[in-house]
């Protein structure tokens, strides 16, 4: 079954600090594996798109890092601003016909001064 | 860069009302737009592919005579709740793709429907 799991679930940080999401998958055959934002009430915002061959993809002070053997993604954000606060979920699209988007519960960050 | 507007951004109606939803792709044309629903603390639900000039595809369990999506331009797709109940409140979500094996998809800012 195609599915996608994140963790932590919630994570609160201060400030300034630095602080990494995970996220696995079991999605196949993969396509490509995306980063979106969503601050609450919004629609979710792009941060980073990674395909099969790519292992590192960096947006300002979001770096995602892709390991496609393990099938493990991690999302790094430096030096964290309280604008960071938000749900960051992990997508991974089906290669094929579909394309069908298969879609994580996302991890609730607060950024607290 | 790609911009979807989504409108309106709150709506409260009655139960039993109609509900129509706008999603706009306004600087690229969109063939297909993807409706979405959310509910709290949950990750996006997809409802259906939303294809120019074509009937729509709906996924399983969703009710295509409840949720008439038409998107008759390659700029503009419309979602409409009929008949609306409570348990039909919740956050739509439109997002447009920009171009077949782009993988860039654009969402909306969503639309929060409260029915009373």
């Amino acid at each position: 079954k195609n599915q996608v799991e994140q963790s932590p679930q919630s994570l609160i940080i201060l400030e300034g600090k630095n602080c990494t999401l995970q996220c696995n998958y079991t999605v196949s055959p993969f396509s490509n594996l995306r980063w979106y934002k969503q601050d609450t009430g919004r629609g979710p915002v792009s941060l980073t798109i990674m395909t099969f061959s790519e292992n590192t993809k960096s947006n300002g002070r979001y770096t995602a890092t892709l390991d496609a053997d393990t099938k493990q993604s991690s999302l790094h954000i430096t030096a964290s601003q309280l604008s960071d606060s938000a749900s960051y979920i992990c997508v991974v699209s089906c290669a094929g016909n579909n394309r069908k988007l298969i879609w994580g519960l996302g991890t609730s960050l607060g950024v607290n001064p | 860069g790609a911009v979807v507007s989504q409108h309106p951004s709150r709506v409260i109606c009655k139960s039993g009302t109609s509900v129509k939803i706008e999603c706009r792709s306004l600087d690229f044309q969109a063939t297909t737009m993807f409706w979405y629903r959310q509910f709290p603390k949950q990750s996006l639900m997809l409802m259906a592919t939303s294809n120019e000039g074509s009937k729509a595809t709906y996924e399983q369990g969703v009710e295509k005579d409840k949720f008439l999506i038409n998107h008759a331009s390659l700029t503009l797709s419309t979602l409409t709740v009929t008949s609306a109940h409570p348990e039909d409140s919740s956050f739509y979500i439109c997002s447009a793709e920009q171009g077949v094996g782009t993988y860039g998809y654009t969402f909306g800012s969503g639309t929060r429907l409260t029915v009373v």
